[in-house]
């Protein structure tokens, strides 16, 4: 168990909708990180967050937005779903800002399924 | 378009054997690597972090290498065991934090 929760663990919705994934950082972790892995793409990093700022972008496609609170969680909105955005959805915590040098822990992920 | 390559893409070793795999980077701009171990239905599991030209890390049978200079890294696996089966990941990391992740060596070793 590395800390870092997420939820929902499964989600089923229907093209067209709209979700949110919710992320828990570990305790003192102040870096949030989203990744997708989907079938034929691997895992690919979609934005990180910094203490509530926005502090790297990575190919997170304009229908999905991210932010982090006051209180450290974090939530990633998907709209406008289409088939193609199925994939398990990752979330990571690190202590800082650079995740260069920072260890990231991931939660067990959310699977969503757009039906 | 950066690349990063990791070979092999898969690998059944013998309990007991020694095992190493790479992970190839662009040898521009770089920042860090990490290398991750993602068992199957888990979450990866970060294994290195890895900044400096030279380094070597190890944490009990794994070890790792960086060359910056030439754009790539090796993992090395000693005396592989069954619960070393696993797949191992690496994300190379740009000056402008770009994380870019590789394709994985998923790593079956045979009782």
């Amino acid at each position: 168990d590395s800390g870092v929760t997420q939820t929902p663990k499964h989600l089923i919705t229907a093209t067209g909708q709209r979700v949110t994934l919710r992320c828990s950082p570990r305790s003192g972790d102040l870096s949030v990180y989203w990744y997708q892995q989907s079938l034929d793409q691997g895992l690919q990093f979609l934005i990180q967050y910094y203490n509530g700022e926005e502090r790297a972008k990575g190919n997170i496609l304009e229908r999905f937005s991210a932010q982090q609170f006051p209180d450290l969680h974090s939530e990633l909105n998907l709209s406008s779903l289409e088939l193609g955005d199925s994939a398990l959805y990752f979330c990571a915590s690190s202590v800082a800002y650079g995740g260069s040098t920072d260890t990231q822990y991931f939660g067990p992920g959310t699977r969503l399924t757009v039906l | 378009i950066l690349n990063v390559e990791q070979s092999p893409q898969s690998l059944h070793v013998q309990e007991g054997d020694s095992t190493n795999f790479t992970c190839s980077f662009p040898s521009s701009n770089f920042y860090a690597l990490h290398w991750y171990r993602w068992e199957t239905a888990k979450s990866p599991e970060a294994l290195f972090v890895m900044t400096l030209n030279g380094d070597e890390k190890k944490k009990g049978r794994i070890s790792a290498t960086l060359n910056t200079k030439e754009g790539y890294s090796y993992l090395y696996i000693k005396g592989s065991q069954p619960e070393d089966s696993a797949t191992y990941l690496c994300a190379f990391i740009s000056g402008t934090y770009k994380y870019i992740f590789g394709t994985g060596t998923r790593l079956k070793v045979l009782a």
